[in-house]
Formats: structure tokens, sequence, C-alpha cells
């Protein structure tokens, strides 16, 4: 069965500091992975996705995650937060043989001015 | 374009209720999603269509959970003698074909009283 761990729930960093934010995931055959962003009363949008190849992902607001297959890891990264990047962030895994998405808890993020 | 909508955003109910859910995915996906996030937790799967079918309803808590996606467009998911525990975050997503990206809607926030 598919899994993801985020183990932090709540993160909180100064405005212009960098922010790494964890994901662990479980699955049997070659993961998609994905980073979604959910603001107060917003939807789930998609910062990023790795479905193969380059194993560093750009995606959208300046975020960039790595996947690692070795440690099982897609953490998300941005050098230098801006306060609306306070939302909450979460890690997801799905895949063809799995069209389904196994999401993590979720990571608050809180930005200090 | 326009994205996934869900309606009503918000809905009140008594428990023992029967209430209706609509999707309008993304014009053009054939694989439609829905989720459910009950508060403090990342989106958990309940059902997802492939054209007008059900390809894997294994996340229904129950059987008074039901979707139904006739035309392979619009989806409802059904809810009969709603439960004090059913209230939550109900999510739909869809994506150009299954194991494609998901693009999510706003929710729908249900309250059972």
């Amino acid at each position: 069965a598919q899994s993801v761990t985020q183990p932090d729930i709540h993160i909180t960093v100064s405005e212009g500091a960098s922010l790494e934010l964890r994901c662990n995931y479980s699955y049997g055959a070659t993961p998609y992975l994905f980073w979604y962003v959910q603001s107060p009363g917003q939807g789930l949008q998609l910062l990023l996705k790795y479905f193969s190849g380059d194993t560093l992902v750009q995606g959208i607001k300046g975020f960039e995650a790595e996947f690692k297959r070795s440690q099982s890891s897609f953490n998300l990264r941005k050098p230098s937060v801006h306060w609306s990047d306070a939302a909450e962030y979460f890690c997801a895994v799905g895949g063809t043989s799995y069209g389904k998405l196994t999401f993590g808890q979720g990571t608050i993020l809180t930005v200090h001015p | 374009g326009a994205g996934v909508s869900q309606t009503p955003s918000n809905k009140v109910t008594e428990k023992g209720k029967y209430v209706e859910l609509r999707c309008d995915p993304i014009s053009g996906h054939t694989a439609l999603y829905w989720y459910r996030q009950s508060l403090g937790q990342g989106p958990e799967f309940l059902i997802y269509f492939q054209g007008t079918g059900a390809a894997d309803d294994s996340g229904l808590p129950n059987d008074r959970f039901f979707a139904v996606r006739p035309e392979g467009s619009v989806s409802t998911l059904k809810i009969q003698r709603t439960e004090r525990g059913d209230s939550a975050v109900y999510l739909c997503a869809s994506s150009l074909s299954w194991g494609e990206t998901q693009y999510f809607g706003p929710g729908t926030r249900l309250l059972v009283l």
C-alpha cells in the first residue's frame, strides 16, 4: 500500500529565510510525486510534480523539490520565503498503478515578518 | 480555461438527511476523483471515475455513500442518512486521463448537525 509521511505538522520561518518541508513516501513501484499548497478557504493548487527524469524539479512560486529514491524522500525547498507563502502544504504519491493520490497529513507554514 | 467547480460551496444539514454534492470537471478530462478532507488531515481518496464508470470505489467508507457520473462529465456524490462524522470538506479533482496530474476544485464544506 502507498503512504506518505510529513513529519512536521507546523513550521515557522522568518520572511526571507530558506525553507525545507520534508516528505517520505512508501510506494511499490516508480512513484509519481506531488506537492500541493492549500490556502485558507482555497482548493489545492499544484506546486510541482515528479514523474521521471531529472530528480530536481522546479515548480511555481520559486519552489523546487528533489526526489531521492534511496531515501524515499521528496522534500520541498524554497531559498527565500515570502509572507504570501504562509499556507498548508501537502505531499502526495500516486502513479500509473494507482490513479488515486495518497496524501500526507500536511505541514502548516507560518511566516513571521 | 475554467477549472474544476463544485456546488454548493457550503452545505449544512441535519443528521439523517440526504445530500448531493456536485462536481464539474475541466472540459475534456476523462478521469474524475472524489476526496474527503477532515479537519487537520490530508485529503483521503473516496472514488474515481474513468469516463462514466467507477474504476475504483475502494475509499467509500460505507454503503451510505454513492457517486455517479452518467454522461462522463459532471459527477454527483450522494450521501444518505448523514451522520455527524460525515462533516468534512469534499474535494473533487479531474485529470486528462487516469494517472495524470489531478486538478482540484475549491471543495464543498459539509456540516452535519
